[in-house]
């Protein structure tokens, strides 16, 4: 089944304390993207990676890193979590092109305390 | 620059009305538009996109879409709401960069 994977789906932690959101895709898409989806505040765009090795920020990335080593997975990585980031996170992968949908992976919601 | 706005933070209609969702876009390309739907606890699906093809766009669960060039919208309908339709429901644009971007979306409250 085509599909986009997120673990964990819930995670509770403490301040500083680093950790790896871990997004893989089985759809051989080029394209991944992270967002983050708060109340009132729609969808916003974190990172997002064109192809391998190619990585973008988007318009909320401070506090976050990735990387795209292998096509199919593309990790969010919190070095030092703040309660700012306490959020809902959504990962996606698109083929090539405009017109193609993306797919949104079931969310990961993290809260830091 | 490519933009999209949602009329309309929270839309109510009682079960069998029609539902409207108005979306309006900005872009310097020909645009390719995008409706998404988000049920509670899950992440985003697709229910319809425009790509230059048909103006009026056929989705899943009955929605549709229509594509107006002169006055930049894409608003979303279904004839007939039905308690499952309560959602948040996203318009987005491609733009020149593949990237997609995204309204603020609504939220569709069905009365009994």
């Amino acid at each position: 089944e085509a599909q986009v994977t997120q673990n964990p789906r819930y995670l509770i932690t403490v301040t500083g304390k680093k950790l790896t959101v871990t997004c893989s895709q089985n759809m051989n898409h080029e394209y991944m993207s992270w967002y983050r989806q708060d109340p009132g505040l729609g969808l916003r765009q974190i990172y997002y990676s064109m192809n391998v090795e190619v990585t973008d920020k988007g318009d909320v990335p401070e506090g976050y890193k990735v990387s795209r080593k292998e096509k199919r997975n593309f990790p969010l990585i919190l070095e030092s979590p703040s309660p700012n980031q306490t959020s809902l996170y959504f990962c996606a992968s698109k083929p090539r092109g405009r017109g193609g949908e993306q797919y949104f992976g079931p969310g990961t919601r993290l809260t830091v305390t | 620059a490519q933009s999209v706005t949602q009329l309309g933070s929270h839309v109510s209609v009682s079960e069998g009305a029609l539902v409207l969702l108005r979306c309006n876009y900005s872009s310097s390309v020909p645009p390719y538009l995008f409706w998404y739907v988000q049920y509670p606890n899950q992440g985003l699906q697709l229910l319809l996109k425009y790509t230059s093809a048909a103006t009026l766009v056929k989705g899943i669960n009955g929605f549709e879409a229509e594509f107006k060039k002169s006055e930049t919208s894409f608003h979303l309908t279904k004839p007939s709401a039905h308690m499952s339709d309560a959602a948040e429901y996203f318009c987005a644009v491609s733009d020149s960069n593949y990237q997609l971007i995204w309204g603020a979306g609504t939220k569709l409250i069905i009365k009994p």
